[in-house]
């Protein structure tokens, strides 16, 4: 049974570019969320998506946008990168009704 | 709002014994759930367990218990018998359990263990 995964491993960017960062779900697992964590932090809500739509979001800019294919992956953009938005990104999936999010080993992104 | 606090940034615990991770949680939240996840160098979070506002007994999932004291807002982590492979850091989470479709996860700061051999 194929846990979460994500792609790519490792990114570094530029300021002022835009990055996506892609996320598939644990098998029948249908929602998809995504957390940012700087390093020495614990990870912070950024968004959720279920049924193709965001279904609720944290204190993250618009310049954080995302996508939920009908496959129930997902997709995760950043836009006019800072030199701030370097962190891991991690990406959950979850089913209700159980509680427990499972994790992706995570997408570190450096902005230089 | 939401709030977890993790008073202890780093410990360090000899080889197969228990140790506790202390963790201290605020809401205003009716129903919520408390979860400890492991996150080892390599960056993933592994689910430890889980605990219910209203679940009466104390979760429990093979080496690892959840001390949960509701009154005090505490969910300490006690892995007993501590193995090398417990080194990582640990983080105590939260979410509202009342309203559908509200999953997000609150975390804390964190607890890095180190077990000495």
């Amino acid at each position: 049974d194929a846990g979460v995964t994500q792609s790519p491993t490792h990114l570094i960017k530029t300021r002022g570019q835009q990055v996506t960062l892609r996320c598939s779900p644990k098998s029948g697992h249908d929602t998809v969320s995504w957390y940012q964590q700087a390093l020495g932090q614990g990870p912070q809500f950024i968004f959720q998506y279920y049924e193709e739509e965001e279904r609720q979001r944290g204190n993250f800019p618009d310049r954080f946008s995302g996508h939920q294919f009908p496959n129930y992956s997902s997709e995760l953009n950043v836009n006019a990168l800072l030199l701030g938005d370097s962190a891991l990104y991690l990406c959950a999936s979850s089913y209700e009704p159980a509680y427990e999010q499972y994790f992706g080993p995570g997408t570190r992104l450096t902005v230089t | 709002a939401q709030k977890i606090t993790q008073t202890q940034p780093g410990m360090f615990v000899q080889e197969k014994e228990a140790v506790t991770l202390d963790c201290t949680y605020d809401t205003s939240d009716q129903s919520y759930g408390l979860f400890w996840y492991k996150q080892p160098s390599s960056g993933e979070m592994i689910f430890l367990i889980y605990q219910g506002s209203y679940d009466e007994q104390n979760a429990t999932e093979g080496r690892y218990s959840l001390n949960f004291q509701k009154a005090r807002k505490s969910a300490n982590l006690v892995i007993s018998a501590s193995q090398l492979g417990d080194s990582a850091m640990y983080f105590c989470a939260m979410r509202d359990l009342s309203n559908f479709g509200n999953e997000k996860l609150t975390f804390g700061t964190g607890t890095r263990l180190t077990i000495i051999p």
